[in-house]
Formats: C-alpha cells, sequence, structure tokens
C-alpha cells in the first residue's frame, strides 16, 4: 500500500528564510505526487504536482518541489519565507495509473513564519 | 481554475439529528467527487468516493449506513450524516475530479454535533 510521510509536524522558519518541508512515499513504482496548502477552515488548495514529467516542479506562489526516485521523496522548498505563507502543508500520493484517483495524503506540516 | 463549493459552511445540530452536505462543481462536470473527513489538526481521510449515477464507494471503516453520498448530478454530490453524535464532530471536506483527472477540493463544512 502506497503511504506518505511529511517529517516534522511543525516547521518555523524567520521572514526571508529557506522553506523545506519534507516529504517522502513508499511506492513500488513512481506515483504522482502532490503538494496542498490549507489555511484555516479553508480547503486545501494545489500548490504544485508531479506527474512522472520533469523531476523539477514549479508551483504558485514561489514553491517547488524536486522529485528524487533514488530517496523516494518529494520535498517542497522555497527560497525566501513570507509571512503570508503560515499555512498547513500536506503532501500526496496517487496511485499511477489511477490518474488522479484516490488521494493518501501525510500529516501534515505546520509552517509558522516569523519578523 | 476549476471552483468547488460546499453548503453549508458550518453547522450545529443536536445529537440524533441528520445533516445533509451539498457540495457543487461550479464551473465543470465531475463524475468523481471524493468525500474527506479531517480532525483537528490531523490529515484528511478519504471516507469514500462518489460517482454519479452509481453507489459510492466506502473506505474500510467507514459506516455506508451512517454517511450516506448520493451523486445524483454530474455537478452536485451530497453527504448526509445520519443520526449524528458528537464523536461525528468534523471537518468534511469534499472534491471533484474534472475531466483532466485533476481534483479540486471545496472550502469544507464544519459539523459540531452537541
Amino acid at each position: 500500500a502506497q503511504s506518505v510521510t511529511q517529517l516534522g509536524s511543525h516547521v518555523s522558519v524567520s521572514e526571508g528564510a529557506l522553506v523545506l518541508l519534507r516529504c517522502n512515499y513508499s511506492s513500488s513504482v513512481p506515483p504522482y505526487l502532490f503538494w496542498y496548502v490549507q489555511y484555516p477552515n479553508q480547503g486545501l488548495q494545489l500548490l504544485l504536482k508531479y506527474t512522472s514529467a520533469a523531476t523539477l516542479v514549479k508551483g504558485i506562489n514561489g514553491f517547488e518541489a524536486e522529485f528524487k526516485k533514488s530517496e523516494t521523496s518529494f520535498h517542497l522548498t522555497k527560497p525566501s519565507a513570507h509571512m503570508s505563507d503560515a499555512a498547513e502543508y500536506f503532501c500526496a500520493v496517487s496511485p499511477l495509473g489511477g490518474g488522479y484517483n484516490k488521494l493518501i495524503f501525510g500529516a501534515g506540516t505546520r509552517l509558522a513564519v516569523h519578523p | 481554475g476549476a471552483v468547488v463549493s460546499q453548503h453549508p459552511s458550518w453547522v450545529i445540530c443536536k445529537s440524533g439529528t441528520s445533516v445533509k452536505i451539498e457540495c457543487r462543481s461550479l464551473d465543470f462536470q465531475a463524475t468523481t467527487m471524493f468525500w474527506y473527513r479531517q480532525f483537528p489538526k490531523q490529515s484528511l481521510m478519504l471516507m469514500a468516493t462518489s460517482n454519479e449515477g452509481s453507489k459510492a464507494t466506502y473506505e474500510q471503516g467507514v459506516e455506508k449506513d451512517k454517511f450516506l453520498i448520493n451523486h445524483a448530478s454530474l455537478t452536485l454530490s451530497t453527504l448526509t450524516v445520519t443520526s449524528a453524535h458528537p464523536e461525528d464532530s468534523s471537518f468534511y471536506i469534499c472534491s471533484a475530479r474534472d475531466w483532466l483527472d485533476e481534483q479540486f477540493f471545496g472550502p469544507g463544512t464544519r459539523l459540531t454535533v452537541l
């Protein structure tokens, strides 16, 4: 069964600092991978997705993620954090061949940005 | 991008009553919608997959008689929590899949059962 592990339930950075949110997946074949952001009491917004094309994926709001098959990782980064980036971030996986079917979510990482 | 709405955004009900939550795809047709449940400070857990015109597929451990799902049209799926109890209090989020197989999420419905 596929699963997603997000290392670090809470990450705190200073405004302007690098943001690194970690995500590892387990799968016998490369799946589709996603990063979503959730603001308080809101649904999820797609940041970016990997669908077996380019391994470096650029998303909205300056975020990007790199798919590394050898490390089974899909870490999310942003060069310079902004106060508005404070939110909950979820990594998700979808089985290859099933399109964007069932999404299996990681536990989430809460990002805090300090001035 | 595509928009998915949910109604109501929040609801408070008494224990034993039933609550219906609507999920609508506003500018696209969705043959498949998904219902998720999210407990405070936790991740989303898929409850069921709703397919237009057919019975929903429930995930293991989800009571289909308690969480009734109806997907009567290509733009509307409903989740009815029957005989709600305090332990059903949660944040319910739906998503709709478009023709490109991408999922778009609704803003969620917060259910509080007293």
